[in-house]
């Protein structure tokens, strides 16, 4: 079983619609929860972290944690061509003394006009 | 906002050269990482470290070193290069304390360097 999983995808949306990005974990002590996202040849750029059990909203973005069954998603409303990218969802857990952040491999968004 | 910033975008070298990348950062951040990106593989951390000339071996440390002499600047060195080494390099900066938006453990990538190595 992987660290962190998420559905490669693509998943595919129309323009002005929610998506659903969803990220699983196996490591029960993890404190900190990360979404990134990262266009075609750029780097990933932090779009929202989440410490505690519950939603937490920015902007058109809401990041949902249920630590209870270790599952970590990202809404995105209104969804914009521009959304169009990878999300990476990353964690970090008690391995490597706590600094280490692990990701997932990533699932491809694609909203469509 | 904090800056990350990477020697090179785009790198070619030939196998068994010594090659060298650096990162810099500007918001006096005491961790640093070094991380590869592979398709399907996704990323994979090479080495961290916690403040200067502190490292730490990460997931895949072999046929990789470091150097972090100050504390701004976190060097990655392939001690020779070979084609399995060619990928995407990214450097990342832990933020460690509270200010704005961010809070702390956001951590933050630089724009990467694609290396070629043939």
């Amino acid at each position: 079983q992987k660290e962190v999983e998420q559905n490669s995808g693509p998943l595919s949306v129309p323009e002005g619609a929610i998506a659903s990005l969803n990220c699983t974990y196996s490591d029960r002590g993890s404190q900190s929860f990360f979404w990134y996202r990262q266009y075609s040849g750029k780097s990933p750029e932090l779009i929202m972290s989440i410490y505690s059990n519950g939603d937490k909203e920015d902007g058109r973005f809401t990041a949902q944690l249920n630590k209870a069954s270790q599952y970590v998603s990202l809404l995105i409303r209104d969804s914009q061509p521009s959304d169009s990218a990878t999300y990476l969802c990353a964690v970090k857990g008690l391995t490597g003394g706590g600094n280490k952040l692990t990701f997932g491999t990533g699932t491809q968004l694609k909203v469509e006009l | 906002d904090v800056k990350v910033t990477q020697s090179s975008r785009y790198l070619v070298k030939r196998t068994g050269e010594k090659v060298f990348l650096e990162c810099v950062q500007d918001m006096d951040h005491e961790n640093m990482f070094w991380y590869r990106q592979d398709p399907g593989l996704g990323l994979r951390l090479i080495y961290f470290s916690y403040d200067v000339k502190m490292k730490e071996k990460g997931d895949i440390p072999e046929g990789y070193s470091v150097s972090r002499e100050k504390k701004e600047r976190f060097s990655l060195i392939l001690e020779s290069a070979s084609t399995n080494q060619t990928s995407m390099y990214l450097c990342a900066s832990r933020y460690a304390g509270t200010s704005g938006r961010w809070s702390y453990n956001e951590q933050f990538f630089g724009p990467g360097t694609r290396l070629t190595v043939l």
